[in-house]
């Protein structure tokens, strides 16, 4: 069993469609990272949060520490969103677990 | 300012060699971390370090892997007696404090061990 589980694995949308990628875990955690992969490999970090929600223009991050379960939402989505979108566990001390990724397509 | 930089950005070597992968971190970041992600699968975290030191070394694959820092600056993954199942694309991250601040992540280095 992954300490990570993302779904959907594959997600397919419109142009100007708000998306929703979940992520759940199974262990205590210190934060939880969303990482964009675009198709050249690159990463970027958009957010770490440890509780409640987190905004950055489009992009909106939730976190439940509860129910150990985030989201990671897109308005309006576009075509330049296309990427893989990975979750990641921090836990205190010293490893990271990764999801296994979403991959993205918005087609025009 | 400068981004997390790695070198080489490629990297072919044969089996049984030992590999040097290099991260410089941005400036003043106290906390770095490297990665591995083979092809066509997810990320695997292999070491973190705070300042200098490396509190855990368990996520290192195996004893032939092994890391530095110094300077709380240039970071060295060092890979010795290289196996094919090395090959992969070995990330660095940097960030200022590993608690509250985001990771910035270099390039990456391809390393392919045929």
């Amino acid at each position: 069993k992954n300490e990570v589980e993302q779904s959907p694995q594959n997600l397919t949308a419109q142009e100007g469609e708000f998306i929703t990628i979940n992520c759940s875990y199974s262990v205590g955690i210190s934060a939880l990272h969303w990482l964009q992969q675009h198709p050249g490999g690159g990463i970027v970090s958009l957010f770490m949060l440890s509780s409640g929600k987190k905004k950055h223009g489009r992009l909106i991050a939730t976190i439940n520490i509860q129910e150990k379960h985030s989201s990671l939402h897109i308005t309006a989505s576009h075509p330049r969103d296309s990427a893989v979108y990975i979750c990641a566990v921090d836990i205190a001390g010293n490893q990271f677990y990764f999801g296994t990724g979403t991959s993205l397509t918005v087609i025009p | 300012g400068a981004g997390v930089s790695q070198s080489p950005s490629n990297k072919v070597t044969e089996k049984g060699k030992d590999v040097e992968l290099r991260c410089d971190p941005i400036s003043g970041h106290t906390a770095l971390y490297w990665y591995r992600q083979r092809l066509g699968q997810g990320l695997e975290f292999l070491i973190y370090f705070q300042g200098n030191s490396a509190p855990d070394k368990s996520g290192l694959p195996s004893d032939r892997f092994s890391a530095e820092r110094t300077g709380e600056s240039v970071s060295t993954l060092t890979i010795q007696r290289t196996q094919q199942e090395d090959s992969a694309v070995y990330l660095c991250a940097s960030s200022k404090d590993r608690v509250i601040n985001e990771q910035y992540f270099g390039p990456g280095t391809r390393l392919t061990v045929t």
